[in-house]
């Protein structure tokens, strides 16, 4: 158990629809980063963020945006949904320990009908 | 972030040491060697991580050569277990991202 919940587990939608996927990183941890593993382009970093800010962001589509609360969970929030999203979406968290090492959550497994 | 080449499947047998490589001759002066893995849709998997020493912790060994072009991943007695995909990745400190790869991917055999 890495300590980064994510939920919900699995989730089934529509094309063109919107929906939110929730993290919680591990105690402590400040920095939150999503990736997205689909099985044609592999596990890509989408973007992270630091005790709320923005930190980094990667190959993020504009029909996704994500935040980090204060209390540290974040949110990632995906819109206007197509088949091409189906996907596993994993939440990692990082403390700024020496190593920097991420941990990552078990994953949203998303399926776009 | 510099470019990584590991094979793409390996097996190992139960219980034998499984060598895992890793070519990163673009490596610049400041940036780590991590290891991570994925057992089959699970979330990756921190394994370890090296500058230029070898490492060494609970998991794994890491071997680094002198030249840091490459590197090798040991799991000294493998199991069933350790059935996944394993990823060699270079980043510095302050890239904080992970930038993964294909993977080698390992299957222990009984």
């Amino acid at each position: 158990d890495s300590g980064v919940t994510q939920t919900p587990k699995h989730l089934i939608t529509a094309t063109g629809q919107r929906v939110t996927l929730r993290c919680s990183p591990r105690s402590g941890d400040l920095s939150v980063y999503w990736y997205q593993q689909s099985l044609d382009q592999g596990l890509q970093f989408l973007i992270q963020y630091y005790n709320g800010e923005e930190r980094a962001k990667g190959n993020i589509l504009e029909r996704f945006s994500a935040q980090q609360f204060p209390d540290l969970h974040s949110e990632l929030n995906l819109s206007s949904l197509e088949l091409g999203d189906s996907a596993l979406y994993f939440c990692a968290s990082s403390g700024r320990t020496t190593s920097y090492e991420q941990y990552f959550g078990p994953g949203t497994r998303l399926t776009v009908t | 972030d510099a470019k990584t080449t590991q094979p793409t499947s390996m097996d190992c047998a139960e219980g034998r040491a499984a060598n895992l490589p890793c070519n990163h001759s673009t490596i610049s002066g400041n940036e780590y060697v991590y290891w991570y893995r994925q057992i089959h849709s699970q979330g990756p998997q921190y394994i370890i991580h090296g500058l230029k020493n070898n490492e060494t912790n609970e998991m794994a060994s890491l071997i680094i050569t002198e030249d840091r072009k490459s590197s090798t991943l040991i799991l000294p007695h493998a199991t069933l277990r350790d059935t996944a995909v394993y990823y060699c990745i270079v980043r510095s400190l302050l890239a904080d991202k992970l930038i993964f790869g294909t993977g080698t991917r390992l299957q222990v055999f009984p």
